[in-house]
């Protein structure tokens, strides 16, 4: 079974620029979720999505950052205009959802790594 | 609101050394309990998971926790350090609270093997 894809692996940018990052998750999993992962810290939840819905966005910077799950698969996240304080790994993780059988175990892809200079 | 906390940011251990990593959590409601680690420049990686069967819990890598109720705990374990233990180790909690399943890590310890 494929796991998470995420691309790309790295990125450098400039502050003020753009950027995006792309997940494929488990197949089958309803459940999608970025996390924002800076030095030192644990990962912080930034958007949740169920199928194509958003289930928990509150920690996700709107003015900045926004994301989308077409079609209830694969997702995009993206930063515009990206700010120092960005750098970070962005991880996408997705569990399966099924009515009482989700424990929530998170299966994370490698992640993208986001440099702003 | 659900919450972890890791004691200790960094950890070291002599290699054949008990590992002792602590987390221990809040939640309104029963929790499902999990343990990731993370390698250098990779995502994290399930070690174990408590989702309400017995309360010791016995992962890979031969890690092992045990679910402690009364003192909101989940303390991972290893009998004996490898060197290839060196990694960063997440503790999280998961709870069903407002319908759907939320996920919060705590802020990982790192831990060092010295040989």
């Amino acid at each position: 079974e494929a796991g998470v894809a995420q691309s790309p692996r790295y990125k450098i940018i400039e502050k003020r620029q753009s950027v995006a990052f792309w997940c494929n998750p488990i197949s089958g999993h309803a459940t999608l979720y970025w996390y924002q992962q800076i030095l030192g810290q644990g990962p912080k939840l930034l958007i949740q999505f169920q199928n194509n819905g958003v289930v928990d966005d509150s920690q996700l910077p709107k003015d900045r950052f926004s994301a989308e799950r077409l079609k209830g698969v694969d997702s995009t996240l993206k930063i515009q205009p990206a700010k120092l304080e960005d750098s970070a790994v962005y991880l996408c993780a997705s569990s399966p959802t099924l009515a009482g059988a989700n424990t929530g175990e998170l299966f994370f892809g490698e992640g993208s790594r986001l440099t702003v200079l | 609101a659900q919450s972890v906390t890791q004691l200790g940011s960094h950890v070291s251990v002599s290699e054949g050394a008990l590992v002792l990593l602590r987390c221990n959590y809040s939640s309104s409601v029963p929790p499902y309990l999990f343990w990731y680690v993370q390698y250098p420049n990779q995502g994290l990686q399930l070690l174990l998971k408590y989702t309400s069967a017995a309360t010791l819990v016995k992962g890979i890598n031969g890690f092992e926790a045990e679910f402690k109720k009364s003192e909101t705990s989940f303390h991972l374990t290893k009998p004996s350090a490898h060197m290839s233990d060196a990694a960063e180790y997440f503790c999280a909690v998961s709870d069903r609270a407002g319908g759907y399943q939320k996920v919060t890590f705590g802020i990982g310890t790192k831990l060092q093997v010295i040989p």
